[in-house]
């Protein structure tokens, strides 16, 4: 079965760094990857999601990158804030099969 | 729209007691799945219903977990009897077709004692 591996698993930033997440996956049969943000006590919440026939999707401050010959995909977030600290997930699955494969997890501290 | 959502928020059981946990999804999604996250661990998906007919149940740990959804609306999970390993923060998610975007309840936090 499909297997997502996430890092870092921690990352602290100052407010206004860039902060990259980066996550690879097993099953060159996945075409969908989203990406949910939990902030602390909140239920996880889809901030960004792309498809395999792009390669990036920019959406304000976020954006993904995917390359599938490499089985690997990113999140960047530009000019952070103390807001966007939380715990964000990375997934993959199938079309058509719904199930998702999440990563562990990276938890992300601002600093202001 | 209202969200997906869950009940209990918490729930704190003995070992060898059971459980019911109860998923709204948002009306008209008929797909809904049931995921869980052992602490720092990876959320982990438990299985899929359409409307109600389980479409995936690969993730399911064991015997002990029983998830039902008649009617097609809400749905619930069982266990019994409950073990300490099955602690953690059980989510639901509800989409409309299969594939869509995966909306997520707010958990319910079990903690087996």
């Amino acid at each position: 079965g499909e297997n997502v591996e996430q890092h870092p698993s921690t990352l602290s930033v100052q407010e206004g760094d860039s902060a990259v997440i980066k996550c690879t996956y097993s099953d060159s049969a996945s075409n969908y990857f989203p990406w949910y943000k939990q902030e602390l006590g909140k239920r996880p919440q889809l901030i960004i999601d792309i498809r395999s026939n792009v390669g990036e999707k920019k959406d304000q401050r976020i954006a993904v990158t995917l390359n599938k010959t490499a089985k690997h995909f990113s999140l960047h977030i530009t000019e952070t804030q103390p807001e966007d600290s939380a715990v964000y997930f990375c997934a993959a699955s199938i079309s058509g099969y719904s199930t998702l494969t999440f990563g562990k997890g990276t938890m992300l501290l601002v600093s202001p | 729209e209202a969200g997906v959502t869950q009940f209990p928020s918490h729930s704190v059981i003995e070992k060898g007691q059971t459980v019911t946990l109860r998923c709204d999804p948002i009306s008209g999604h008929d797909n809904l799945y049931w995921y869980r996250r052992v602490m720092g661990k990876e959320i982990k998906f438990l299985l899929h219903f359409v409307k109600e007919s389980k479409q995936d149940e690969s993730g399911m740990p064991n015997n002990r977990f029983l998830a039902e959804r008649t009617g097609g609306t809400y749905s619930t999970l069982k266990v019994q009897p409950a073990e300490l390993e099955d602690s953690g923060v059980y989510f639901c998610a509800s989409s409309h077709t299969a594939g869509d975007t995966q909306y997520f309840g707010p958990g319910t936090r079990l903690t087996v004692l």
